[in-house]
């Protein structure tokens, strides 16, 4: 079956400028999740969206980041006046998820290449 | 904060090596233990969850183990294979996933 998507898969954009990156989840998947890994850095949380539920906006770094997820499904990634240290892979993930995903493993898709110059 | 740690940072091991490394977590409030392996340019793909205390999985040459009153997972590798090269990452659960910094594995042929 089809696996989690997302596109671009590279996207390189100037400082300052406005970027939105899409995720599709597995179809029938109510949790989805954003990540960033940064150079040298571990995988970093960013946001999570669970059925209905508001989504817990915790990881996000500053109020340029932004997402919503759509009929509970796809789910976009914006980030406002992209600055250089934004530049990362964007991984989503998605899973048959309660309680945050902590008995369900989650399954992620190819990342979006982010390069902020 | 939840820290999650794992050790070593980067391992490079021959062909036909066992090797094994370490993810240590809060003991406390504990409900379950991910294990992920994410291989160079493709996504990260699902080892193992683990919750119960002593307990012990397997997939063919990967095992782990789990010890939840002192908080830490082994995940060992036996007889290593190059294909087996990627960066290992646990993960525990506090409403979202908190992920160590990895191990990244190297095995030369």
């Amino acid at each position: 079956g089809a696996g989690v998507s997302q596109s671009p898969s590279n996207k390189v954009t100037e400082k300052g400028k406005d970027v939105e990156l899409r995720c599709d989840p597995i179809s029938g998947h109510t949790a989805l999740y954003w990540y960033r890994q940064s150079l040298g850095q571990g995988l970093e949380f960013l946001i999570y969206f669970q059925g209905n539920s508001a989504p817990d906006k915790s990881g996000l770094p500053s109020d340029r980041f932004s997402a919503e997820r759509t009929g509970g499904s796809v789910s976009t990634l914006t980030i406002q006046r992209t600055q250089q240290e934004d530049s990362a892979v964007y991984l989503c993930a998605s899973s048959f998820s309660t309680s945050g995903g902590a008995l369900n493993e989650q399954y992620f898709g190819p990342g979006t290449r982010l390069t902020v110059t | 904060i939840l820290n999650v740690e794992q050790s070593p940072q980067s391992l490079h091991v021959q062909e036909g090596d066992s090797t094994n490394f370490t993810c240590s977590f809060p003991s406390s409030n504990f409900y379950a233990l991910h294990w992920y392996r994410w291989e160079t340019a493709k996504s990260p793909e699902a080892l193992f969850v683990m919750t119960l205390n002593g307990d012990e999985k397997k997939k063919g040459r990967i095992s782990a183990t789990l010890n939840t009153k002192e908080g830490y997972s082994y995940l060992y590798i036996k007889g290593s294979q190059p294909e087996d090269s990627a960066t290992y990452l646990c993960a525990s659960p506090r409403g979202k996933l908190i992920f160590g910094q990895g191990t990244e594995l190297s095995v030369k042929p």
